[in-house]
């Protein structure tokens, strides 16, 4: 059973727009929270992350919120640009599991000029 | 920082036959992982190290093995290779295993025919 998941598997968006991107989970022990984003033939790059403690992580064009009494947590990309184009994994630890990641099957965003 | 590498980027192997996926950090990060990511899915953890002689397995460890003899260097050995292990393996590291992000390597694409 998918400890993450990613319900969109693709999501376009104009360029200049905003884009969000959504993640659900289900397991409560789960107490970080991180987004990949990956090129083709590339590994996954770090993007932002944010530990349960906190609702709210920003940095420059990328805002990541986190819903705990709804296991939700969602990627906000203001203003999209092209070179955002890319899949975003959503991905989870738990405490005490050595850093382990559970990912989400990916979201394809495409920004469109 | 030449940061996480991994190699060959492609190989094709017949069922049967054996091989060792290489990965080397110089980060100086203790803890090393291992996943594969197959089409469509998000990235699964086959094993994982958090030093230099201590290995573990992950949520898809059978058909591999690990050793962890250096800091540096994590290698995967497939034994007895079959078509499910067709895949793109990717390696990360990390120097904490709680609240610290993954460094991807640019993956091995691997075909079992």
């Amino acid at each position: 059973d998918q400890q993450v998941k990613q319900n969109s598997p693709s999501l376009s968006v104009q360029e200049g727009r905003i884009s969000i991107l959504n993640c659900d989970y289900t397991n409560s022990m789960f107490d970080y929270f991180l987004w990949y984003k990956k090129y083709p033939a590339e590994g996954p790059t770090f993007l932002i992350s944010i530990s349960s403690i906190k609702d709210k992580n920003e940095d420059g064009r990328f805002t990541v919120f986190l819903n705990k009494s709804a296991k939700h947590l969602s990627l906000h990309i203001v203003p999209s640009q092209p070179g955002d184009s890319a899949v975003y994994f959503c991905a989870a630890s738990a405490r005490g599991s050595q850093g382990n990641l559970i990912f989400g099957k990916g979201t394809k965003l495409s920004v469109k000029p | 920082n030449a940061g996480v590498t991994q190699t060959p980027k492609f190989r094709i192997l017949k069922i049967g036959q054996s091989m060792t996926l290489q990965c080397a950090q110089d980060m100086n990060h203790n803890y090393m992982y291992w996943y594969r990511q197959d089409p469509g899915m998000g990235l699964k953890l086959i094993y994982y190290s958090v030093g230099a002689g201590i290995t573990d397995k992950g949520e898809v460890p059978n058909g591999y093995n690990v050793s962890r003899s250096t800091t540096e260097d994590f290698p995967l050995r497939l034994e007895l290779a079959a078509p499910s292990q067709t895949s793109v393996y990717f390696c990360a590291s990390t120097s904490g295993g709680g609240y610290n992000e993954q460094f991807f390597g640019p993956g091995t694409r691997l075909t079992v025919l």
